[in-house]
């Protein structure tokens, strides 16, 4: 079955970056691309972009332009999502799914990486 | 700021029904597909309904969707205990090449 799994929880200090990844299997990886969403404590949801991992052609919402990049490492089906000169107001849990672009829903999604940004 | 307005809350009784509706624009809802999510608590959002009323393998037809116009409605019968969640609309928007979501609606079992 089609499975994106995150890595774990970190802390970081306001300016710092983070780096998450979400390796996928269940399917061929290349054939989809990946979406990043993030959720604030009791808060909605956010999309931050989306990469095709199959050419890494790459999609950014505005808002966090400059800030975020995304890649993948097709030899290991995972995608990674760098977050650059965090801030409190990043902290979130952050989500991969697969798709998430045009007429393709985000679905499934990773199980969610915490990311708290704290002095 | 989310483009698409939900309701922040609906209630009901075991057993009957609650709509949450969907409000969007035509650069979004009025001319894309819209899906649903169910959030559990602590856990990741889920896929219910895609392509304005369609169903993912293994999700009942307690669960529907419709479109229409700018508006879209997801329609829960049969509602158990097990149904209490957040629930987000969600669709492309072409105006803004990103993917929107709605802003909420947290479903109470009374």
């Amino acid at each position: 079955q089609v499975q994106l799994v995150q890595s774990g929880a970190e802390v970081k200090k306001p300016g710092a970056s983070v780096k998450v990844s979400c390796k996928a299997s269940g399917y061929t990886f290349t054939s989809y691309g990946i979406s990043w969403v993030r959720q604030a404590p009791g808060q909605g949801l956010e999309w931050m972009g989306w990469i095709s991992a199959y050419n890494g052609n790459t999609n950014y919402a505005q808002k966090l332009q400059g800030r975020v990049t995304m890649t993948t490492d097709t030899s290991t089906s995972t995608a990674y999502m760098e977050l650059r000169s965090l801030r409190s107001d990043d902290t979130a849990v952050y989500y991969c799914a697969r798709e998430g672009i045009s007429l393709h829903p985000p679905d499934p999604w990773g199980q969610g990486t915490l990311v708290t940004v704290s002095s | 700021q989310s483009v698409l307005t939900q309701p922040p809350s609906v209630s009901a009784a075991p057993g009957q029904k609650v709509t949450i509706s969907c409000s969007g624009s035509s650069s979004n809802i009025g001319n894309n597909y819209v899906s649903w999510y169910q959030q559990l608590p602590g856990t990741a959002p889920k896929l219910l309904i895609y392509d304005n009323n369609k169903r993912p393998s293994g999700i009942p037809d307690r669960f529907s969707g419709s479109k229409s116009g700018t508006s879209a409605t997801l329609g829960i019968t049969g509602l158990q205990t097990g149904d209490e969640a957040d629930y987000y609309c969600g669709t492309w928007d072409s105006s803004l090449s990103a993917w929107v979501f709605g802003t909420g609606t947290k479903v109470t079992v009374l």
